[in-house]
């Protein structure tokens, strides 16, 4: 079973702070991707990545950054917060284009 | 329009009845994964399907990619089957990103 954990697990912020989310897979995955899930809706994705230092643009980029540091960890930066990025954040990986394996979730809070 | 339609929105059962839950796909799908997402809000990973059917206890799922929809069926559910199961479909488009359907609201009563 892979093995994704997200941290932190919960995050209250304010309009304007800036928030890092962690993620970090040890299974030798090669493809992360971040998604966001809102009430009565599925996961939509933010930004993907294929490998350490690339980075691909999900359905719903506008006001987050990411970055893929290594082949282990993918952060998900949000540099100007507001309410509407409020929501439940997934990281999952996969090793290729197939299964994807997700982490426990982020609560972000952004008041 | 949504690539990817679940139903029902919502599901009450009673404990050691079944039903099923359909996803249909506006387009070509090369796979399918179900997904039952618990009372801690993770995501459990229950099928990966390219094609067929498979089993797992008292769960069983579908794909067919021509006639583009899966299936998941309960049988004897449990309490713990509560919780908001999703599909997700990865296209055949060449892009590696999962499609999710909006998601089934499964209640379990004793």
């Amino acid at each position: 079973e892979a093995a994704v954990t997200q941290s932190p697990r919960n995050k209250v912020t304010v309009t304007g702070g800036n928030v890092t989310l962690s993620c970090r897979q040890t299974n030798s995955h090669n493809y992360m991707y971040w998604y966001r899930q809102d009430t009565g809706h599925g996961l939509r994705l933010i930004h993907y990545s294929y490998g350490a230092g690339n980075l691909q643009i999900g359905d719903v980029p506008d006001g987050y950054k990411a970055t893929r540091t290594t082949q282990e960890d993918f952060f998900l930066l949000l540099e100007l917060a507001s309410p509407s990025q409020t929501s439940l954040y997934f990281c999952a990986s996969s090793r290729d284009p197939g299964e994807q394996y997700f982490g426990p979730g982020t609560r972000l809070t952004v008041l | 329009g949504d690539q990817v339609e679940q139903s029902p929105s919502a599901l009450s059962l009673h404990e050691g009845t079944g039903s099923a839950l359909r996803c249909n796909f506006t387009t070509t799908m090369r796979a399918v994964q179900w997904f039952r997402k618990n009372s801690r809000g993770s995501l459990i990973n229950l099928f990966y399907l390219a094609s067929g059917t498979k089993e797992n206890g008292r769960l069983k799922s579908a794909f067919d990619s021509k006639e583009r929809y899966s299936t998941l069926h309960i049988r004897d559910a449990q309490l713990e089957d509560s919780g908001t199961y999703f599909c997700a479909a990865d296209p055949s488009s060449g892009s590696w990103q999962l499609i999710f359907g909006s998601g089934t609201q499964l209640t379990v009563m004793p």
